[in-house]
């Protein structure tokens, strides 16, 4: 069974930087593209990041671009997430996501980021 | 960016009533089209993907079709569980995915 959990969440000041982390399971990891998804409280879906099975390509929303970065380690099984110089505007539930053809097929239980002081 | 509209913001139905949403791109974007459904406090579901193929474990009454700018989702019998709301998301390339802003379907 495909597992994704994420963690790392919580509240930060505006300014501040937040790691989070999203540990998979139940599928071949080194092999899917994952992405990063967010939804602020009340709104809709938004994409904020896309990394390829070796991290070879990598893309972000440009609301997030040269804040947040991407990464994954495929020998721990695991997605990350670095955010810096977060703004109230990032307060999001965060979500990591595994493809599957051209969707989004996976979905973790998300984490709650709050940037406020 | 190519950006999704989704009509009606609202749909009020009941039970056993056949739901008709419409997903509409701001340029082609293929057949890479897929559609979710989320419930309060719950992680998206994946429906369809490619516009028309249905996701593992997602029952018959559930379909998809369309190509190019124009695309619908179609419940063809509510079942009480089925009162969600529904996105659309575009991957015309990885680079930049969006999605609709997402119809409820809600008890009327």
């Amino acid at each position: 069974e495909v597992q994704l959990v994420e963690s790392g969440g919580g509240l930060v000041q505006p300014g501040g930087s937040l790691r989070l982390s999203c540990a998979a399971s139940g599928f071949t990891f080194s092999s899917y593209s994952m992405n990063w998804v967010r939804q602020a409280p009340g709104k809709g879906l938004e994409w904020v990041s896309y990394i390829s099975s070796s991290s070879s390509t990598i893309y972000y929303a440009d609301s997030v671009k040269g804040r947040f970065t991407i990464s994954r380690d495929n020998a721990k099984n695991s997605l990350y997430l670095q955010m810096n110089s977060l703004r109230a505007e990032d307060t999001a539930v965060y979500y990591c996501a595994r493809t599957l053809q051209n969707a989004l097929g996976y979905w973790g239980q998300g984490t709650l980021v709050t940037v406020s002081s | 960016e190519i950006v999704l509209t989704q009509s009606p913001a609202t749909l009020s139905l009941s039970p056993g009533e056949r739901a008709t949403l419409s997903c509409r791109a701001s340029q082609s974007v293929s057949s890479y089209l897929a559609w979710y459904q989320q419930k309060p406090g719950q992680a998206p579901r994946l429906l369809i993907y490619d516009a028309s193929n249905r996701a593992t474990g997602i029952p018959a009454r559930f379909s998809g079709s369309g190509s190019g700018t124009d695309f619908t989702l179609t419940i063809s019998s509510l079942e009480p569980e089925d009162f969600a709301v529904y996105y659309c998301q575009q991957r015309s390339n990885w680079r930049g995915i969006t999605f609709g802003p997402g119809t409820k379907v809600d008890i009327k």
